[in-house]
């Protein structure tokens, strides 16, 4: 129950096209979900984060998605540029995002130019 | 915004020997700091979570005399990685929250080499 389960694994889009990684949970008391980029040898940084009460957030070109009833979220990138390429990870955390985080298993995005 | 830094950013030492790596919450204070492990190409594995002034609560199968964690004030934390062995190589991550706002913050990670 405490899993997150994250896909695809990998995902290759061309500039300009729009990645999708979905995320799926089964903690009812998750109540905070964040999106994490990392590029390789850094740590991750927190990209965008929503909370149950609202189904959807944007920020610049990325959006997350939540159906709550469904216990899915997923991250759009709108037209994804090369830079985007990194490794995302989504997570969930109850206490408002105080407490631990569950990770999901990451997927490895790459933006062909 | 809040940040974290971790030092060093990469580390060589030998078989046996010992190694500190720091974690500094910079601009708030950081009443919870969590203790990540990250093999290549996996997600994050949560070793430990401390809090300020008490002991820290390891994750089941890591083992607390190897990875020393010490929380001692509100703006560091410190895992020491005892007795060094090759598969003690790894990325190590921390992160911290002041457990007011919401999320917490990672460090830029440390790579540890056990030669």
């Amino acid at each position: 129950q405490q899993q997150v389960k994250q896909s695809p694994q990998s995902l290759i889009v061309q500039k300009g096209g729009i990645s999708i990684i979905n995320c799926a949970y089964e903690n009812t008391a998750f109540d905070y979900f964040p999106w994490y980029q990392q590029f390789p040898g850094k740590g991750p940084a927190l990209l965008i984060a929503i909370r149950p009460d609202v189904s959807e957030k944007k920020e610049g070109r990325f959006t997350i998605s939540f159906n709550k009833s469904a216990k899915q979220f997923s991250l759009h990138i709108m037209d994804s540029q090369p830079g985007d390429s990194a490794t995302y990870f989504c997570a969930a955390s109850t206490g408002s995002g105080t407490y631990k985080y569950i990770f999901g298993t990451g997927t490895r995005l790459k933006v062909l130019a | 915004g809040a940040v974290v830094s971790q030092h060093p950013s990469r580390v060589i030492c030998k078989s046996g020997t010992s190694v500190k790596i720091e974690c500094r919450s910079l601009d708030f204070q950081a009443t919870t700091m969590f203790w990540y492990r990250q093999f290549p190409k996996k997600s994050l594995m949560l070793m430990a979570t401390s809090n300020e002034g008490s002991k820290a609560t390891y994750e089941q199968g890591v083992e607390k005399d190897k990875f020393l964690i010490n929380h001692a004030s509100l703006t560091l934390s410190t895992l020491t990685v005892t007795s060094a062995h090759p598969e003690d190589s790894s990325f190590y991550i921390c992160s911290a929250t002041d457990s007011k706002n919401y999320g917490y913050t990672f460090g830029s990670g440390t790579r540890l080499t056990v030669v």
